[in-house]
């Protein structure tokens, strides 16, 4: 079965800070991975997804996630925290006929003026 | 275009009792899937819905049902409910066929809360 491991529940960053939030995935086959953002109250948001096209994928709002088959990784990045970046985000599998999506733990973002 | 909506927004109810939560997905999709999502953890799948025929069923009990309209809205029933019930549930949809690379398109959710 395939799943997903976000490496810290709680990341505190300064604005204007580089952004690092992990995902370690666990899959037989090559794996569809998705990044989604959850802002209070709100459904989830795609950021951005990895479909073996190109290892380095660019999502919305500045942020972009690195496939490395060797660290079986994708983490999550961005260059510049802004305050607005303050939310929940969750990575996450899909299975081979995609009739679903496995989510990691979530990871909750600060933002320090 | 209006994105994926979900009624009702909130609701509160009794051990016991059941519940039936409303999903209508973006125009031209075909599938929706349902999550539950408990305070502090990531979203559990419970179902997927294609061309109204269940494609997958998470690891939820048989108190969880659902199904699928001709015009593609869904409804996720809960019979018997009980405090662990209580969560966000999330209804998405994509447009169905695509593959696991296919993009799920998620609603605000419904807040429900078992007492």
């Amino acid at each position: 079965a395939q799943s997903v491991t976000q490496l810290g529940s709680h990341v505190s960053v300064s604005e204007g800070a580089l952004v690092l939030l992990r995902c370690n995935y666990s899959s037989s086959v090559p794996p569809y991975l998705f990044w989604y953002v959850q802002y209070p109250n709100q459904g989830l948001q795609l950021l951005l997804k990895y479909t073996s096209a190109a290892t380095l994928v660019k999502g919305i709002n500045g942020f972009e996630a690195e496939f490395k088959k060797s660290e079986t990784s994708f983490h999550l990045t961005k260059p510049s925290a802004h305050m607005s970046d303050a939310a929940e985000y969750f990575c996450a599998v899909s299975d081979n006929a995609g009739n679903m999506l496995t989510f990691g733990g979530g990871t909750r973002l600060m933002v320090k003026p | 275009d209006a994105g994926v909506t979900q009624s009702p927004t909130h609701l509160i109810k009794t051990r016991g009792q059941q519940v039936t939560l409303r999903c209508s997905p973006i125009s031209g999709h075909k599938s929706v899937s349902w999550y539950q999502q408990v305070l502090g953890q990531g979203p559990q799948f419970i179902f997927q819905y294609y061309e109204k025929e269940e494609r997958g069923r998470g690891n939820f009990p048989d108190r969880f049902s659902a199904r699928q309209f001709p015009n593609y809205s869904s409804e996720l029933n809960v019979n018997a409910l009980l405090l662990g019930d209580s969560a966000l549930y999330l209804c998405a949809s994509s447009p169905g066929g695509q593959g696991p690379q296919e993009t799920q398109y998620f609603g605000p959710g419904t807040r429900l809360l078992v007492l």
